[in-house]
């Protein structure tokens, strides 16, 4: 069945280092692609979206890129800032119902 | 801007008493879903439903029920409550992609 792979966390990071948070994805057909984030005490939000092979998106200097051959979909960040300590999850869209398969979410911790 | 409310944000039972979630949201959204957090798992599926009086089973349907006798509202409903209950509950809104999230119900079975 379809599913989603994230790697495990915690992510420590110093401020301002480069960030990459793999997801690799098990799908038949074209599902479409997302990364939500979980603050602290929070429910999750949409942080990006991609629908097809090839699609960046991209949000508050995140970015991730629909990669069908890899069937990859990694989470990148050029610069990270504390404010960015939270939860990540990848998940896809797995039919018209919209129900989200999830992977089992990375914690990222930012130290100042 | 309230979105998805859910109440209560907190609460702790004991074994064998029952207790119903609520979940309302102000956006008109068609769908609505329950899920479980639990450390390491992700989020799994308890219910969910695609329109007023309609609702669908998801991963981990047992020991919960749930109704949508009006469209804001979503109710998950605890019979006999168990101590692998335990978790963190979010519910969902969507009118599609993406989904809307509440801020969670931490609830404790002891």
């Amino acid at each position: 069945g379809d599913s989603v792979t994230q790697m495990e966390g915690p992510v420590t990071l110093s401020e301002e280092a480069f960030l990459t948070i793999n997801c690799t994805y098990t799908a038949t057909g074209y599902p479409s692609l997302f990364w939500y984030v979980q603050y602290p005490g929070e429910g999750l939000q949409l942080l990006l979206k991609a629908t097809k092979a090839d699609d960046k998106g991209s949000n508050k200097g995140f970015e991730a890129t629909y990669r069908k051959e890899t069937t990859s979909f990694h989470l990148e960040k050029g610069s990270v800032q504390v404010s960015d300590s939270a939860v990540y999850f990848c998940a896809l869209a797995k039919d018209s119902n919209y129900q989200l398969i999830w992977g089992a979410g990375t914690k990222l911790i930012i130290k100042p | 801007n309230a979105g998805v409310t859910q109440t209560p944000k907190f609460r702790v039972l004991k074994t064998g008493q029952s207790m119903t979630l609520l979940c309302a949201q102000d956006m008109n959204h068609e769908y609505m879903y329950w899920y479980r957090q639990d450390p390491g798992m992700g989020l799994r599926l308890i219910h969910y439903s695609v329109g007023e009086g309609t609702t669908a089973k998801g991963e981990v349907p047992d020991g919960y029920n749930v109704s949508r006798l009006k469209k804001q509202n979503f109710l998950l409903g605890l019979e006999s409550a168990a101590p692998s209950q335990t978790s963190v509950y979010f519910c969902a809104s969507s009118s599609g992609e993406p989904q809307h999230f509440g801020d969670g119900t931490r609830l404790s079975i002891l």
